[in-house]
C-alpha cells in the first residue's frame, strides 16, 4: 500500500505571497493532519479533516487553511507568508477511530 | 509549554552501548506513539502503546507506557550507527480532539562506529 504523499517537496516562497500544498493520504484513510515542524517549537498541530469537515484546530492564526476533497486528498494553504512560516508542514493519515497516524514526507517551505 | 516533556534533548553515544529516552507528562494519554525522524524527512512510526504498563519490543527496541498512561520510555539494546536520528514520541487523548497528536520537542540520537 502506499504512504502519504506531499506534493511539492520544496517551496521558496518571498513574504506576502501565498502557497497551497497538496497531501494524499494512504488509501482507505479518512482523517488527515497537518503540523509544522521548525527548530524552536517542534511539531504543532494545525488542522485535522475528517469526511471533509475540519474537526480540530490548532493554535494559528487565520492565514493558515485547509481543506479535504470528497476522496480524502487534503490541501493546506497560507496567505501573506511571514519569514516566520518558513518550515516543515507534515501531513498525517489515519483510519478512523484511531490514533496512530502516518506521516508524508513532508514540503519544506522557505520565505525569503 | 510542551504537554510531553521528553529527555535527554540531545545523546551521542558509541556503537554497542545502551540507551534510554524518556516521555514524561502530567497529562492522561489514550494511545502513545514513538516515531523516528530522518532530517528532511517525515516522522517514520516505530510503535504504539495503548494500555498502561504495556511493553513492546522491536528488535533491539524496547518501549515501555507506565502504569497510568502518562509516561513512556524507549530503551535502545546495543545501539548502531544506523539507530542515529530524532526519536519522537507523540500523545494522544482520543475523544473530542481524535486527530491531534501532542509531540515531545525529541531526543536528536548520534551512535557512533
Amino acid at each position: 500500500k502506499a504512504g502519504v504523499t506531499q506534493t511539492p517537496r520544496y517551496l521558496i516562497k518571498t513574504r506576502g505571497q501565498q502557497v497551497t500544498l497538496s497531501c494524499s493520504p494512504i488509501s482507505g484513510h479518512r482523517s488527515v493532519s497537518w503540523y509544522q515542524q521548525t527548530p524552536g517549537q517542534g511539531l504543532q498541530f494545525l488542522f485535522e479533516y475528517f469526511s471533509e469537515t475540519q474537526r480540530n484546530k490548532g493554535n494559528f492564526p487565520g492565514r493558515f487553511s485547509g481543506r479535504q476533497f470528497s476522496n480524502s486528498r487534503s490541501e493546506m494553504n497560507v496567505s501573506t507568508l511571514e519569514l516566520g512560516d518558513s518550515a516543515l508542514y507534515l501531513c498525517a493519515s489515519s483510519l478512523w477511530g484511531t490514533d496512530t497516524q502516518y506521516f508524508g514526507p513532508g514540503t519544506r517551505l522557505t520565505v525569503l | 509549554t510542551q504537554l510531553l516533556e521528553q529527555s535527554p534533548q540531545f545523546l551521542s553515544i558509541q556503537e554497542g552501548e545502551n540507551l534510554t529516552v524518556y516521555c514524561n507528562s502530567s497529562s492522561v494519554f489514550s494511545s502513545l506513539q514513538w516515531y523516528r525522524q530522518e532530517p528532511g524527512e517525515g516522522p517514520v512510526l516505530l510503535v504504539t502503546v495503548v494500555t498502561g504498563g504495556e511493553v513492546k519490543k522491536l528488535k533491539r527496541l524496547t518501549f515501555q507506557f507506565g502504569d497510568a498512561r502518562k509516561d513512556s520510555s524507549l530503551h535502545i539494546t546495543a545501539a548502531q550507527p544506523g539507530d542515529t536520528g530524532l526519536y519522537l514520541c507523540a500523545g494522544a487523548h482520543g475523544g473530542s480532539t481524535l486527530g491531534r497528536l501532542y509531540f515531545g520537542r525529541g531526543t536528536q540520537l548520534t551512535v557512533w562506529p
